[in-house]
């Protein structure tokens, strides 16, 4: 079965610094990758998703994330954090049908002003 | 189109007690995914259910916790006799089909005093 990890439980970046999340996961085939997002109390909101083709994917709010088959990756990225970028930032993998989606801990993101 | 919807957002309940969680997919899902969110960890798939049929219930105890997607109506799930490890958020996905993004509801925040 895939799973996911998502080394870092916590960071910390200044407001207006970039933002690298890492993602690693495991799956014998060529998974299906997401991020999403999570505010305090509430749900998770998709950020972006890699299906097949262009292997760096946009989303939304400026995020990017770029699939690297031969590292296992799926790090997700913004150029410059905003302080409402601070929230819960899920990776999570799916397998051929996407019925058994598998997420990671998660990376808690803090933003200084 | 509304997203998909889940009530009620905060349930508490005395041990002992039966719990049951609503989720209401979005407009043109068929398919149901239940995930449980326990404090500082990632979310865990707990069952995929599609119209009238549960396709994969692998993530669901074996006791005290069932699920149902009637023709009619919202998907179920149903916790008897909560103990206090049952405090939770569960949150509820809904997905047009089996391959396709899964969209998240707010979540219901369960505790068990």
């Amino acid at each position: 079965a895939q799973s996911v990890t998502q080394p870092d439980i916590h960071i910390t970046v200044s407001e207006g610094a970039s933002l690298e999340l890492r993602c690693n996961y495991s799956y014998g085939a060529t998974p299906y990758l997401f991020w999403y997002v999570q505010s305090p109390g509430q749900g998770l909101q998709l950020l972006l998703k890699y299906f097949s083709g262009d292997t760096l994917v946009q989303g939304i709010k400026g995020f990017e994330a770029e699939f690297k088959r031969s590292q296992s990756s799926f790090n997700l990225r913004k150029p410059s954090v905003h302080w409402s970028d601070a929230a819960e930032y899920f990776c999570a993998v799916g397998a051929d049908n996407n019925n058994d989606m598998r997420f990671g801990a998660g990376t808690r993101l803090t933003v200084k002003p | 189109n509304a997203g998909v919807m889940q009530n009620p957002r905060h349930l508490v309940r005395r041990r002992g007690q039966e719990a049951r969680l609503r989720c209401s997919p979005m407009k043109g899902h068929s398919h149901v995914y239940w995930y449980r969110q326990l404090p500082e960890e990632g979310l865990k798939f707990m069952v995929y259910l599609q119209k009238e049929n549960i396709i994969d219930e692998s993530g669901m105890p074996k006791e005290r916790f069932s699920a149902e997607f009637p023709k009619e109506g919202p998907s179920i799930l149903r916790i008897q006799q909560v103990v206090r490890g049952d405090s939770a958020a569960y949150f509820c996905a809904s997905s047009p089909n089996g391959a396709d993004t899964q969209y998240f509801g707010p979540g219901t925040r369960l505790t068990v005093l």
